[in-house]
């Protein structure tokens, strides 16, 4: 099946800096990505709606400034966090849909997750 | 999440069925996901059913679906303790560009 690929998969920061993640459709072309958090033992909120070659829709509540998105290409979609800070440590997850199964059918495909930990 | 609602646990006995309900709001959803969690890890799509369907069986895998009452449910069958996992259930908006909102998740937990 389709594959989503994050990167990275872990990653510790310091607080203050800025942390890229990226996500990958590998075989397959989407024209849209979704950005998910997960705190512990908690669902996946939404966080924001990313639309290749348009700016990102962010879901109420989720500070665009603070979580940059930029989906630059048809398979690539990188979700920045910007003067992180411990308590934007949690789980972030992306997930894409095939650009043929049309805007809510099909499969939605979700990458492995990147876990980030500020110190 | 808060509008996709599942019961947060339960348990079963290895080779017994288990049952993990979830109920929806909105009815504009086209579609209908099951999806698996293991510790650590992302999540793996199980099965999902288009909204004008009410039965999709795959394997140990039956899903029901009662769209009048907006009701779900995953019934895994002879469930193993591979099984052991959190299940979360989502409803893809079509009104909403497709956006999926998912349900709290239930951890299932299987005795030997």
């Amino acid at each position: 099946g389709a594959v989503v690929s994050q990167h990275p998969s872990w990653v510790i920061c310091k607080s203050g800096t800025s942390v890229k993640i990226e996500c990958r459709s590998l075989d397959f072309q989407a024209t849209t990505m979704f950005w998910y958090r997960q705190f512990p033992k908690q669902s996946l909120m939404l966080m924001a709606t990313s639309n290749e070659g348009s700016k990102a829709t962010y879901e109420q509540g989720v500070e665009k400034d603070k979580f940059l998105i930029n989906h630059a290409s048809l398979t690539l979609s990188t979700l920045t966090v910007t003067s992180a800070h411990p308590e934007d440590s949690s789980f972030y997850i992306c997930s894409a849909r095939d650009k043929t199964s049309g805007m809510s059918g099909g499969e939605l495909f979700f990458g492995e997750g990147s876990r980030l930990t500020v110190l | 999440g808060e509008d996709v609602e599942q019961s947060l646990f339960l348990s079963v006995r290895e080779g017994d069925s288990s049952v993990i309900n979830c109920t929806y709001t909105d009815s504009s959803s086209t579609y209908l996901y099951w999806y698996k969690q293991e510790p650590g890890a992302g999540l793996q799509l199980l099965t999902y059913i288009f909204s004008n369907m009410d039965m999709k069986q795959d394997q140990r895998l039956t899903v029901l679906l009662n769209k009048k009452d907006k009701h779900l449910s995953l019934r895994i069958a002879d469930t193993q303790t591979g099984d052991s996992a959190i299940y979360f259930c989502a409803e893809s908006r079509h009104n909403q560009g497709g956006k999926l909102i998912f349900g709290q998740g239930t951890e299932l937990s299987v005795k030997p």
